[in-house]
């Protein structure tokens, strides 16, 4: 049963342009959300974060934003760069404290 | 700064054999966790440790032991390794302010049961 969902395995974009990678979950009981990036042969890093109660959070060129009445989420990449090629992973907490992870996007920047 | 150290980087076993992958954090961190990567899962949490002395159960804790030994080691057994625990182990600790402070990763160990 997976309770973050990336349906998009992968996604190409070229240089410059805007990246928008997806997300759902199925509980409404996530109430703080994440987005981590994977290089391969290196572990994930955290890349931003919102919580429930807000709809949009920006840090520089990558903004998240949440739609709870759809239990989805997107993070945008404006301009997408090539090393802005990874697997990105969304997160949720809900009431405890483990974090539920997504099954990943890769994302390809081409030039 | 190391950040988090996992040992071994690869790993090839036997069905049946039993090893240990070892992590260690420098930064002092409370929350220690173990996650394995998988093809189309994505990052399953195995077990993890809030705290020195404490350990809990994930989504996927069957076929795995964990010992927190002291607040900077956490370490995950196999006792009798099957192939369907190939896979790629990510260790992780996180500060205190939990969901405010993100988990950081170690670089992972690959593991392949023959």
């Amino acid at each position: 049963d997976q309770q973050v969902k990336q349906n998009s395995p992968s996604l190409s974009v070229q240089e410059g342009r805007i990246s928008i990678l997806n997300c759902d979950y199925t509980n409404s009981m996530f109430d703080y959300f994440l987005w981590y990036k994977k290089y391969p042969a290196e572990g994930p890093t955290f890349l931003i974060s919102i919580s429930s109660i807000k709809d949009k959070n920006e840090d520089g060129r990558f903004t998240v934003f949440l739609n709870k009445s759809a239990k989805h989420l997107s993070l945008h990449i404006v301009p997408s760069q090539p090393g802005d090629s990874a697997v990105y992973f969304c997160a949720a907490y809900k009431n405890t404290d483990k974090l539920i992870f997504g099954t990943g996007t890769r994302l390809q920047v081409f030039p | 700064n190391a950040g988090v150290t996992q040992t071994p980087k690869f790993q090839v076993l036997k069905t049946g054999q039993s090893m240990t992958l070892q992590c260690a954090q420098d930064m002092n961190h409370n929350s220690m966790y173990w996650y394995r990567q998988d093809p189309g899962m994505g990052l399953r949490l195995i077990y993890y440790s809030a705290s020195e002395g404490t350990t809990d159960k994930g989504e996927v804790p069957n076929g795995y032991n964990v010992s927190r030994l002291n607040k900077r080691e956490f370490s995950l057994r196999l006792e009798s390794a099957a192939p369907s625990q190939t896979s790629v182990y990510f260790c992780a600790s996180q500060g205190t302010g939990r969901r405010a402070s993100p988990l950081h990763f170690g670089n992972g160990t690959r593991l392949t049961v023959t």
